[in-house]
């Protein structure tokens, strides 16, 4: 089974702040890779594929990077809406895996 | 637009069947690959697998012994089948879509809360 590494675990930051989390995987995904984003009591929300396509409806503050076994994904200026938690996705292999998740908490 | 509704019982005994439904709207079963994802109270989400357009399943290897996902395209919905459960298997239970192939998942039910417990 692949690996996938989130880190950090957790992060707390201020509103309009620069968010980077990342991936690794324990060998190389050649960009199949997806990020979810979840809030309490809900189920997950697609919010990008191959490493870097937006999905349709996302806002374009959330922008996905990497390639090999390293991967990010960025929010570019922290809204309160963006409190939640955001797990990683491979498909490159069956089967599939998920990273343990990064809770991010607006300060 | 493409919905899914998962059903079933909330609470199952120890050593018994766990066996949920997913029902999908606004799409054909035959036409897209289907997965049923568990997430455990507080904890990440796991893959337990998914049917492929053609009815062909795929399993996680660590629940391939207890795991069946059927499916029923006279109805448009899919099924998952957990036997011997245990407190371990505790979860909320989401059937979910993918839409090009068995890559991400854009679509995914609400989720069902299935307790483990005598």
């Amino acid at each position: 089974d692949i690996q996938m590494t989130q880190s950090p675990s957790s992060l707390s930051a201020f509103v309009g702040d620069r968010v980077t989390i990342t991936c690794r995987a324990s060998q190389g995904i050649g960009n199949s890779l997806a990020w979810y984003q979840q809030k309490p009591g809900k189920a997950p929300n697609l919010l990008l594929y191959d490493a870097s396509r937006l999905e349709s409806g996302v806002p374009s503050s959330f922008s996905g990077s990497g390639s090999g076994t390293d991967y990010a994904l960025t929010i570019s200026s922290l809204r309160p809406e963006d409190s939640a938690t955001y797990y990683c996705q491979q498909y490159y292999s069956v089967p599939l895996t998920f990273g343990a998740g990064t809770k991010v908490e607006i300060k | 637009q493409v919905q899914l509704q998962e059903s079933g019982p909330g609470l199952v005994k120890p050593s018994e069947t766990l066996s949920l439904t997913c029902s999908v709207s606004g799409a054909s079963i035959s036409s897209n690959y289907w997965s049923w994802i568990r997430q455990p109270p507080g904890k990440g989400l796991e893959w337990i697998g998914c049917i492929s357009d053609t009815g062909k399943p795929n399993y996680s290897p660590s629940l391939k012994s207890r795991v069946a996902i059927s499916v029923d395209t006279s109805m448009n919905h899919f099924f998952l089948t957990l036997r011997s459960v245990t407190a371990a298997d505790t979860a909320v239970y989401y059937c979910a879509r993918y839409p090009a192939g068995l890559r991400w998942l854009d679509r995914w039910g609400q989720g069902a809360l299935v307790t483990v417990s005598s």
